[in-house]
């Protein structure tokens, strides 16, 4: 079993719906990431949480501790955020930071 | 904020060649350093990070090697590619104060 397990794995949205993305993960953590990865590779943080929720923009992310659960919600969806949205959490290991990696989510968009 | 650059973009190499990618990290100092890697189909996974000159820690054993010559270079080497070397390898950075940032990737074909 995936120490981080992400569901969906694809999902396909019309513009402007809103759109949930899920991470579960099995594992004391200091610190729970969401990353956006378009098509040509290169990858963004959008968020990095160890409680409570965060907002960017169309973008949150919430994370329930006691549950080792993450969500990230876009509102208002568009074409643009069309990309693969990848959960990676930071396992308590003194300071490293060392990532471990959901398997992401391919998300589309359509106009 | 940092800077991340990474060369070449994309390779293409035969198997049994020797390999030789290069990070460099602007805009701080002495921070630790990761290579992942992902491979077709496949999530991200951490291949080697780094905390400081010389100090290099392996995730997997694996047919790749890293050092870290200087405190903002970080290098992934191999001897002799095998086929399973193929794939998208991510140099990232993490200075303790706020989330990793990512360089662009190169893409690594071995045939």
């Amino acid at each position: 079993k995936n120490e981080v397990e992400q569901s969906p794995q694809n999902l396909t949205a019309q513009e402007g719906e809103f759109i949930t993305i899920n991470c579960s993960y099995s594992v004391g953590i200091s610190a729970l990431h969401w990353l956006q990865q378009h098509p040509g590779g290169g990858i963004v943080s959008l968020f990095m949480l160890s409680s409570g929720k965060k907002k960017h923009g169309r973008l949150i992310a919430t994370i329930n501790i006691q549950e080792k659960h993450s969500s990230l919600h876009i509102t208002a969806s568009h074409p643009r955020d069309s990309a693969v949205y990848i959960c990676a959490v930071s396992p308590f290991q003194g300071g490293s930071e060392k990532l471990v990696f959901g398997k992401g989510t391919k998300l589309t968009v359509n106009p | 904020s940092q800077t991340i650059h990474q060369w070449p973009a994309t390779l293409v190499q035969p198997v049994g060649s020797p390999l030789s990618l290069e990070c460099t990290v602007e805009g701080t100092s002495n921070p630790n350093l990761y290579w992942y890697r992902q491979a077709a189909g496949r999530g991200l996974q951490l291949l080697f990070y780094s905390v400081g000159i010389g100090q290099i820690s392996s995730e997997v054993p694996q047919n790749l090697s890293a050092s870290r010559p200087q405190d903002r270079q970080f290098i992934l080497s191999s001897k002799k590619l095998l086929l399973s070397d193929s794939g998208f390898y991510l140099c990232a950075c993490y200075t303790g104060t706020d989330t990793q940032y990512f360089g662009p990737g190169t893409r690594l074909t071995v045939l």
